[in-house]
């Protein structure tokens, strides 16, 4: 069947740097997608790997490993803004989203 | 603002009751997703539609029906509401196609609909 696996929560700092992770299982593969939502609105695209690597985009950098299923999503200098829940989706064979439940990001002052 | 418009913002109703969502994709997108969010849960994708034709089916349940018409509007049909139908419904539209550049496969989400089901 098809997965993804990320942690259900996390806290983290106001100015320190906090990483989300995310594994996932398809049937095939056409890159991963990080979105951001805050409690209540849309999600909104943060990044898309399709390839090994890390891809930088101001304070939010996206990193994936195909050959492991993994993929992570690295935000530094938190802000109180970035309260919100981050959602991992990969993209299978068919060009299907498959869904992560999302992790919410909670950070304190 | 994702170009994608959901009406209502808002909807109460009873349970046994019939509505009906609607969404306006973006101007050029041809793909219409809708997805379910119950409280504090993840995205459930239902349905996908792609230029009027059903595309995807994902967890949608019989009671439930979406359609995309000839101008790419797209409603979601909810029927015999129960009181666990209450959630935010989201309407996503991109260009859907077959593609391994990101932003063709990247989906834009609109601002919701927010179903209460009493």
């Amino acid at each position: 069947g098809q997965n993804i696996d990320q942690p259900t929560e996390m806290t983290a700092t106001e100015g320190a740097i906090v990483q989300i992770n995310c594994t996932y299982q398809t049937s095939g593969f056409n890159g991963l997608f990080w979105y951001q939502q805050h409690a209540g609105e849309a999600p909104t695209f943060l990044s898309y790997n399709v390839l090994d690597g890390l891809e930088e985009k101001g304070r939010f950098s996206s990193f994936l490993s195909r050959s492991k299923g993994y993929s992570y999503l690295l935000l530094k200098e938190l802000q109180m803004k970035d309260s919100a829940s981050y959602l991992c989706a990969a993209m299978d064979s068919n060009y299907q989203l498959i869904w992560g439940a999302g992790t919410k990001l909670i950070i304190k002052p | 603002d994702s170009g994608v418009t959901q009406t209502p913002k808002h909807l109460i109703t009873a349970t046994g009751q019939r509505v009906t969502l609607r969404c306006s994709p973006r101007s050029g997108d041809l793909s219409v997703y809708w997805y379910q969010q119950s409280l504090d849960q993840g995205l459930q994708f239902l349905i996908q539609y792609y230029n009027g034709e059903e595309r995807a089916k994902g967890n949608i349940l019989e009671r439930f029906s979406a359609q995309q018409f000839p101008d790419l509007h797209s409603e979601l049909n909810l029927s015999s509401l129960e009181l666990g139908d209450s959630a935010l419904y989201f309407c996503a539209s991109g260009q859907g196609a077959t593609s391994e550049i990101p932003l063709v496969n990247e989906q834009f989400f609109g601002p919701g609909t927010r179903l209460t089901v009493l």
